[in-house]
C-alpha cells in the first residue's frame, strides 16, 4: 500500500517557539494533502487542505497565521505551528489522497506527531 | 452540516468472538473507508468501498457499502488480541470532497 511518512513523531518545545512537521508521500505524488488534529479519545478534526502550488484551505476556526502550511512539491507538505502555546499540545496527523483505478480515492495517513508545549 | 454516526462507541469482547460496527450518514456517500488506529499512531486503511451494495473482505475483516448509500458496516470475525484499537469509518459525498469521520469504535479483546 501507499506510504506516507511524517516527522517528527514526537516533539516537546517551549512556549513561544515554532515547530515544523513534515509529511511526505513516499511512493506516489499527492496534489492534495490534509492536516488533522486529534485530541485523546476523539475523532480526527480536519484543520486544513494543502494543495500543491497554491494556498492551503483552512477549516473554520483554524488560524492560518498560527498553523502555516506549505505544499511546495507533489510529495511534501509541511505544517508549522508558530509561537506554540500549551493549548496547541495535541496529536497532529497528515494524510495524502491517492487516486485509484475506477475513479476512486484512498486517503493514507502518516504516523502522527505528538506535540507537547511546555 | 454533514453528520456521521458510528456505533457502538466501545466494545468489550472475548477472543474468538465476531464483531460488528456500523456507520450511518445524513446524506448520500459515494465512498466509504474503514480505518484502524493504534495508540500514538496514524489511522491505517483497512477497506475502501466505492459502490452501493459492494461487499469487500480483507482477511478476517469484511465491510459493506449500504444499498441506500447512507450506511456501511465492518465485521471482524474470530477476533484476536491484536485487533484491539479504535476503528473509524469515513465517508465522502462526492469525488474530491472532504472526508467525514465517524467518532470511532474502541475495541477491546480479552484473551
Amino acid at each position: 500500500g501507499a506510504v506516507v511518512s511524517q516527522h517528527p513523531s514526537r516533539v516537546i518545545c517551549k512556549s513561544g517557539t515554532s515547530v515544523k512537521i513534515e509529511c511526505r508521500s513516499l511512493d506516489f505524488q499527492a496534489t492534495t494533502m490534509f492536516w488533522y488534529r486529534q485530541f485523546p479519545k476523539q475523532s480526527l478534526m480536519l484543520m486544513a487542505t494543502s494543495n500543491e502550488g497554491s494556498k492551503a484551505t483552512y477549516e473554520q476556526g483554524v488560524e492560518k497565521d498560527k498553523f502555516l502550511i506549505n505544499h511546495a512539491s507533489l510529495t511534501l507538505s509541511t505544517l508549522t505551528v508558530t509561537s506554540a502555546h500549551p493549548e496547541d499540545s495535541s496529536f497532529y496527523i497528515c494524510s495524502a489522497s491517492r487516486h485509484v483505478g475506477g475513479g476512486g480515492e484512498k486517503l493514507f495517513f502518516g504516523s502522527g506527531t505528538q506535540l507537547s508545549v511546555l | 452540516g454533514q453528520q456521521l454516526n458510528q456505533s457502538p462507541q466501545s466494545m468489550f469482547i472475548q477472543e474468538g468472538e465476531d464483531v460488528s460496527m456500523n456507520c450511518t450518514s445524513s446524506s448520500i456517500f459515494n465512498t466509504w473507508l474503514w480505518y484502524k488506529q493504534d495508540p500514538g499512531e496514524g489511522p491505517v486503511l483497512l477497506i475502501a468501498l466505492y459502490k452501493a451494495g459492494e461487499l469487500t473482505s480483507n482477511g478476517r475483516l469484511t465491510a459493506q457499502f449500504g444499498i441506500t448509500r447512507k450506511d456501511s458496516f465492518l465485521n471482524i470475525s474470530a477476533s484476536i488480541p491484536s485487533d484491539v484499537g479504535i476503528y473509524f469509518c469515513a465517508g465522502r459525498e462526492t469525488s474530491g470532497s472532504r472526508l467525514t469521520f465517524g467518532e470511532g469504535t474502541q475495541l477491546t479483546v480479552n484473551p
